[in-house]
């Protein structure tokens, strides 16, 4: 079983669209959670980092569900500029590795 | 901002050669990482390396790959004997410390291996 399993997408989505997208992860021991978002042929760059009682920036919202072992991402009003794809990425405590999923490809169409 | 660079951009090279590839890491940061991104596939990791040594290393992580810090700045992976299937995007990350913490990447190398 993978460590982290995303929906490949694509969502295609119209400006001002509100869209989420969800990761599951398989390791209980998990401890730390982020968003990435990777533009084409471009470095992973950190979107936000996901809290146990969830968290905001801006346009973005974040949750974590321990319970059913899945992080969510919650984009409201998308941007053209949002079209990228976003990489869910989760650590095991004490390991110094990060186990990405696969991504999630979001078009935003004007 | 400080970020992590990485050289060169692209690299070409012959099945058999050995190459390196050259990362500098932000500079008040302990924890190093290399991972690498076939085209189309998703981000995987190679090794982690921290304190002069290797902290973690995934089964790609084999033999043929190997890493070092020659210096106070630079921070090398190897591959000895190249193939085919090592093209790929090679991304170096850095971070503060390790465990939970963000790791910041640089913009990576294009390995064509021909």
């Amino acid at each position: 079983r993978k460590e982290v399993e995303q929906d490949p997408g694509p969502f295609n989505v119209p400006e001002g669209a509100t869209v989420a997208f969800n990761c599951t992860y398989s390791n209980s021991a998990s401890q730390s959670f982020f968003w990435y978002r990777q533009d084409c042929r471009k470095e992973p760059k950190l979107l936000m980092s996901v809290y146990s009682s969830g968290n905001e920036d801006g346009r973005f919202t974040a949750q974590l569900n321990r319970a059913s072992q899945y992080i969510s991402l919650l984009i409201r009003d998308s941007k053209l500029s949002d079209s990228a794809t976003y990489l869910c990425v989760v650590i095991v405590y004490n390991f110094n590795k990060f186990y990405f999923g696969s991504g999630t490809k979001l078009n935003v169409k004007p | 901002e400080p970020e992590v660079t990485q050289t060169p951009s692209h690299q070409v090279t012959q099945m058999g050669q050995e190459v390196i590839l050259r990362c500098v890491p932000i500079s008040n940061h302990l924890y190093f990482y290399w991972y690498r991104q076939i085209l189309g596939q998703k981000v995987e990791f190679l090794v982690s390396f921290y304190n002069n040594e290797i902290s973690e290393k995934s089964e790609i992580f084999d033999d043929q790959f190997s890493v070092e810090r020659p210096d106070g700045s630079n921070f090398t992976l190897k591959i000895r004997s190249t193939k085919l299937e090592d093209s790929a995007m090679y991304f170096c990350a850095s971070s503060e410390s390790g465990g939970k913490n963000i790791q910041y990447f640089g913009a990576g190398t294009r390995l064509s291996v021909l």
